[in-house]
């Protein structure tokens, strides 16, 4: 019973660097979501995917991309990455079939990224 | 832009104690109110949802109330654990038609043997 999975856990980058952070969840969710979580910050949506085929900016946008690969996956990409992203990173799905109505969220365990 | 508001930012009880943890919205057209719980280190484990048509959810020693008009939630926890003790976090959903969910800041619980 897997529900939703981030991979790395850990990750060190130098600035500059790339990287995709991947999530895939196996519930069958329709809507996906990448937050990350800074301290004295609180959670903040940075992108999400109301359903398969698209795409949405968050709260805090700027400096990544995303992928929503199927309707199992949806990944993250920072092309450059700067000290400024370092956080810990969660994904989350939830099952939201009609307007009006949106279930339960639930999330990975989180991936946790330093950018030197 | 609506904002969730959780008071107070931490809260040490001994163990227990009932106690109440608080959350308030500032736009009462939501979707739904969703209660979570996040470890050191961890990822949000979800508690309870409660449904714009709903007033109240349990799950075990756990009650969870909505009241829209006065844009307020409460998470209810009886008989306190030092297990209880975690980051309490809650999230107003649906704000405008939105799929995003807005959270508070938390409230970090210490429950005390």
């Amino acid at each position: 019973n897997a529900g939703v999975t981030q991979t790395p856990k850990f990750q060190v980058l130098k600035t500059g660097q790339s990287m995709t952070l991947q999530c895939a969840q196996d519930m069958n969710h329709n809507s996906m979501y990448w937050y990350r979580q800074d301290p004295g910050m609180g959670l903040r949506l940075i992108y999400y995917s109301a359903s398969e085929g698209t795409t949405d900016k968050g709260e805090v946008p700027n400096g990544y991309n995303v992928s929503r690969l199927n309707k199992r996956e949806f990944s993250l990409r920072l092309e450059s990455a700067a000290p400024s992203q370092t956080s810990v990173y969660f994904c989350a799905s939830k099952f939201s079939p009609l307007a009006g109505f949106t279930g339960e969220l639930f999330f990975g365990e989180g991936s946790r990224l330093t950018v030197l | 832009k609506q904002e969730v508001t959780q008071i107070p930012a931490a809260l040490s009880v001994p163990e227990g104690e009932n106690l109440v943890l608080n959350c308030s919205f500032t736009d009462s057209a939501i979707y739904n109110l969703q209660w979570f719980r996040q470890d050191p280190g961890k990822g949000l484990t979800s508690l309870l949802l409660i449904q714009s048509s709903q007033r109240e959810q349990t799950s075990g020693r756990l009650n969870a109330s909505l009241d829209k008009s006065s844009g307020r939630s409460t998470l209810y926890i009886a008989a306190s654990q030092p297990g209880d003790s975690a980051t309490y976090l809650c999230a107003g959903g649906g704000f405008q038609g939105a799929q995003k969910l807005v959270f508070g800041q938390g409230t970090r619980l210490t429950i005390n043997p």
